[in-house]
């Protein structure tokens, strides 16, 4: 089954604590990108990446760190969590990133994330 | 800045009925427009979607309207129904770009009743 799978789905945890949020897609996407979800501010991107080793920052880039190594996986890092980044995150993938027109986003189930 | 901008937030709507969501949005150079729909639990999954070529489409009992004189687009939902209860999200997007970035409208969280 085509899928984008996001780990773990829910965490709680405290200030300061390193996390590591993983997303896999099993559909060979070259596209790939993290976003939060807030309460009156819809879908917000975080960071996303053209293929692998090739990232950039979203409109909210701010305490997070990606990596891409391997096409399938994208993990997103907090390395020092504060409160305000308690939300709901969502990992997606695209068949491909621009210039032969835009591609459906496919979302993973996503990751609600509760800072103390 | 709120680039797309979502109306309503919230949206209570009889089954059977006609659901319309409106969205606005300020960058002319954007060349697509989707929309999303989230189940509760869910992330979110494409919808419909359109270019500013047409002025309208249909996907069964979803309908998009685009002006772009207004720079505005809508989602019409005909025949409401229980099941389609969910938030909307519209979404534009530079298509031709090197990166294709989707930026999100807030959200309407729709419920039909019975």
């Amino acid at each position: 089954e085509a899928q984008v799978t996001q780990n773990p789905r829910y965490l709680i945890t405290v200030t300061g604590k390193k996390l590591t949020v993983t997303c896999s897609q099993n559909m060979n996407h070259e596209y790939m990108s993290w976003y939060r979800q807030d309460p009156g501010l819809g879908l917000r991107q975080i960071y996303y990446s053209m293929n692998v080793e090739v990232t950039d920052k979203g409109d909210v880039p701010e305490g997070y760190k990606v990596s891409r190594k391997e096409k399938r996986n994208f993990p997103l890092i907090l390395e020092s969590p504060s409160p305000n980044q308690t939300s709901l995150y969502f990992c997606a993938s695209s068949w491909g990133a621009g210039g032969h027109g835009f591609n459906e986003q496919f979302f993973g189930p996503g990751t609600r994330l509760t800072v103390l | 800045q709120q680039q797309v901008k979502q109306s309503p937030q919230s949206l209570i709507v009889q089954k059977g009925g006609i659901s319309i969501i409106n969205c606005a949005y300020e960058n002319t150079a954007f060349d697509y427009f989707p929309w999303y729909q989230q189940f509760p639990g869910k992330g979110p999954a494409l919808l419909i979607a359109i270019r500013p070529d047409v002025s309208e489409k249909k996907e069964g009992r979803f309908t998009i309207s685009f002006n772009k004189s207004a720079k505005q687009f809508s989602l019409h939902i005909m025949d409401s129904q229980p099941g389609d209860s969910a938030t909307y999200f519209c979404a534009a997007s530079i298509s031709t770009g090197t990166a294709s970035k989707l930026t999100f409208g807030t959200g309407t969280r729709l419920q039909v009743t019975l």
